[in-house]
C-alpha cells in the first residue's frame, strides 16, 4: 500500500461544475498537509496548505481528517483554467526530506 | 527577481554516460532537494541537503550523486549506475524558517537515447 493515495481520475466536468478530491496517508504521525497544483511539463506549485480546521481560498476549500487519515480539496464553479493535476503532499515531521507526494488527481474542465 | 532555475530544460544523454543538471536558487533557502518524476506518477525524492557541505539520501538515491558546496547550488550526477535514467527531475528549495512549503524549479527533462 502506498504512504499516500490519491484517485488518479481523469475527472472531467463542465464550466461551473463543483468537484471534490480525495487523499488518503497511512502514517498516522503525519504532521502537515498540503495540496500542489502541476500543469502539464511544468513544476508543482503550493495551491495550499490544510489545517485541522479546514480552510478556504476563493474557490477553494480544503478539510483534513486525522482520525480517518484524509484530506480532501473541493474546488467550487470551475474554470476551465482549473485543468491540471492536483497532488497531495503529507510531511511526517517538519524535517527535510519527509515530504511524500500522491501520484496526482488530473482534472479537465470542459466548457 | 528571486527563484529557482534549472539548466538545461531537456538534456539527452547515450546509454553509459553521466550527466550533471543544474540547480540554482537566490532565495537564501538552506534546504534543496531533487525529485524525480515518472510519467503519471508523483514525485521520489532523490537526495536533500538541508545545509552547505551536507547532503542526505532520499528514497531512490542509488545511481545518483550530488554535492552542496555552496548555499545557492545543488547540482546532480545522473551516473551510468541509473537503470532507468529517463524521467523528469524537479530541484526544490525550502526556508528552514517557514518550514514545509517547497519551491520548485521549472524541471530538467532527461531522456537517454
Amino acid at each position: 500500500r502506498k504512504e499516500v493515495e490519491q484517485d488518479p481520475g481523469p475527472f472531467n466536468v463542465p464550466e461551473g461544475a463543483t468537484v471534490a478530491f480525495n487523499c488518503t496517508y497511512s502514517n498516522s504521525a503525519s504532521q502537515s498537509f498540503f495540496w500542489y497544483r502541476q500543469d502539464c511539463r511544468k513544476e508543482p506549485k503550493l495551491l495550499m496548505s490544510v489545517y485541522s480546521s479546514g480552510n478556504e481560498d476563493g474557490r477553494f476549500t480544503a478539510q483534513l481528517n486525522r482520525a480517518s487519515q484524509y484530506i480532501s480539496l473541493l474546488i467550487r464553479d470551475s474554470k476551465l483554467s482549473d485543468s491540471a493535476t492536483y497532488l497531495c503532499v503529507v510531511n511526517i515531521n517538519t524535517n527535510a526530506g519527509k515530504s511524500t507526494f500522491g501520484d496526482g488527481t488530473t482534472l479537465t474542465v470542459k466548457p | 527577481d528571486g527563484g529557482i532555475t534549472q539548466s538545461p530544460k531537456y538534456l539527452f544523454r547515450k546509454e553509459g554516460q553521466n550527466v550533471t543538471l543544474s540547480c540554482e536558487q537566490n532565495l537564501n533557502h538552506d534546504a534543496m532537494y531533487w525529485y524525480r518524476q515518472d510519467p503519471g506518477q508523483g514525485l521520489r525524492l532523490i537526495y536533500y541537503s538541508q545545509i552547505v557541505n551536507d547532503f542526505q539520501k532520499g528514497d531512490i538515491a542509488e545511481g545518483y550523486s550530488v554535492s552542496r558546496e555552496k548555499k545557492e547550488s545543488f547540482p546532480l550526477t545522473v551516473t551510468s549506475a541509473q537503470k532507468n535514467p529517463t524521467a523528469f527531475y524537479l530541484c526544490a528549495s525550502e526556508d528552514r524558517g517557514k518550514p514545509d512549503t517547497q519551491y520548485f524549479g521549472p524541471g530538467t527533462r532527461l531522456t537517454v537515447l
